[in-house]
């Protein structure tokens, strides 16, 4: 059965640190794994790890994908407020046709 | 606009109601999926939609069901036999092809049964 963990399930720092959140996976037939930030309602894609890209970045924002150990982390540095969220991992395997999502971790950035 | 819209945004029933919560797409997108949020937790598929007519059961289906008459509609409802079903459902779609896509989300609806 596809699983994905992620770690820590919380986390509280002040604006202007670096984070990682981890997300570790199982998955058959490895097809992409992807990082989503939740802030009040839906879910809004931030990155798409696949075979074929390993390693993503967007401003503060980057993440990479280890196929080997099987896990992924998402880096944010320079935290602001607004990076206060939830954030998702998820992962989809081949023919599998969804997506197996982790338990999120809550990251608050004090000011 | 495209996008995904959810309606209501927030539905309050009494226990042993069904209830059924909308969803519709306007980004022509051939798959759809519904997921179940509760606190502390992350995102469980409760029933996923590749085409329509044809739909598939999730992790938790157990007192749900769906219809899939149309591409652009993808309707749960929460049946009396859902033991739980307070929680936070949201719907999401995406196209299907040779290539992985990511999922869109609507911005969900907040059921409370009391």
């Amino acid at each position: 059965e596809d699983k994905v963990v992620q770690s820590p399930l919380s986390l509280v720092v002040h604006e202007g640190d670096t984070v990682t959140l981890n997300c570790s996976y199982e998955v058959t037939n490895f097809r992409s794994l992807l990082w989503y930030k939740q802030e009040k309602k839906a879910p809004t894609f931030l990155f798409m790890l696949t075979s074929s890209g390993i390693e993503k970045k967007s401003g503060r924002l980057s993440s990479i994908l280890d196929k080997k150990e099987l896990f992924s982390i998402l880096n944010i540095t320079a935290t602001q407020t607004g990076d206060s969220a939830i954030y998702l991992c998820a992962v989809e395997g081949w023919g599998a046709q969804k997506l197996v999502f982790g338990q999120g971790t809550r990251l608050t950035i004090n000011p | 606009d495209g996008g995904i819209t959810q309606s209501p945004k927030y539905l309050f029933r009494k226990e042993g109601q069904n209830v059924t919560l909308s969803c519709e797409q306007n980004l022509n997108h051939d798959a759809m999926y519904w997921y179940r949020q509760d606190p502390g937790q992350g995102l469980r598929l409760i029933y996923y939609s590749q085409i329509v007519n044809d739909f598939q059961k999730g992790d938790i289906a157990e007192g749900y069901s769906v219809s899939r008459e149309k591409k652009e509609s993808f309707p749960l409802t929460v049946t009396s036999a859902q033991k739980n079903p307070t929680a936070f459902y949201l719907c999401a779609s995406r196209p299907t092809g040779n290539r992985p896509y990511e999922q869109y989300f609507g911005p969900g609806t907040r059921l409370t049964v009391t």
